[in-house]
């Protein structure tokens, strides 16, 4: 079974600044897909960026990059500029190539950008 | 873009009620999922469905059953509620064979209290 293990439960930025969120993972397999979600206060799961393990360049979406460390099985996230409205839960989580089976995620982080 | 909805935001219930969470996406997704979600737990999956009438117990299935005759629907049963199936419950969607596969979209949670 797979575990993902976010180490930091709360962290807190001023605005502008650039934050990094730590995770880690646990796995056997060798094909998989990593996740980071984000949930603001209004409960909406919302995709922030995905990595597939067989591609070794790291993902970036706009402000958000991952630093993918496939050997060190570490993800972590890059919020680069951090604005007001990312403050929210944000989670990672891991599927198995496949993508029938359900996701295991973290217990996640709460990320606090200050004005 | 695609759209899950579930059908309540807030749920009030009596313990030993029989409680019925609905779940639709519009997307033509397989694979549906549910999860609850607990402070300081993260996400944990309940059941998954990878086609019509089909399901899979995820990692917490006591207590809970599922029903899938539609593609789009998928309604997770608590067939006795307790007071420790008070949680938010979430569904979520992931298309099959196609790109991104893994990648799941989640409604915007169902707050269920049982008293």
């Amino acid at each position: 079974a797979q575990t993902v293990t976010q180490s930091q439960p709360e962290m807190s930025v001023q605005e502008a600044e650039t934050v990094t969120l730590s995770c880690t993972y646990d796995t056997s397999e060798n094909n998989y897909y990593l996740f980071w979600y984000k949930q603001p206060p209004s409960r909406q799961m919302i995709l922030v960026i995905r990595q597939e393990a067989y591609k070794q360049q790291n993902a970036t979406e706009n402000r958000f990059s991952v630093n993918f460390q496939k050997a060190a099985k570490s993800f972590s996230l890059k919020i680069s500029d951090s604005q007001l409205g990312d403050t929210a839960m944000y989670f990672c989580a891991f599927g198995s190539r496949g993508g029938a089976d359900g996701l295991t995620f973290g217990k996640g982080t709460h990320l606090i950008i200050q004005p | 873009d695609v759209k899950v909805t579930q059908s309540s935001r807030y749920l009030v219930k009596r313990t030993g009620e029989k409680v019925f969470l609905e779940c639709v996406q519009d997307m033509d997704h397989e694979n549906m999922f549910w999860y609850r979600q607990d402070p300081g737990l993260g996400l944990r999956l309940i059941y998954f469905s990878y086609d019509v009438k089909m399901k899979e117990k995820g990692d917490i299935p006591e207590g809970y059953s599922v029903s899938r005759e539609k593609k789009e629907r998928f309604s997770l049963i608590l067939e006795s509620a307790s007071t420790n199936q008070t949680s938010m419950y979430l569904c979520a969607s992931s298309p099959a064979g196609r790109e991104p596969t893994d990648t799941q979209y989640f409604g915007p949670g169902t707050r269920l209290t049982v008293l």
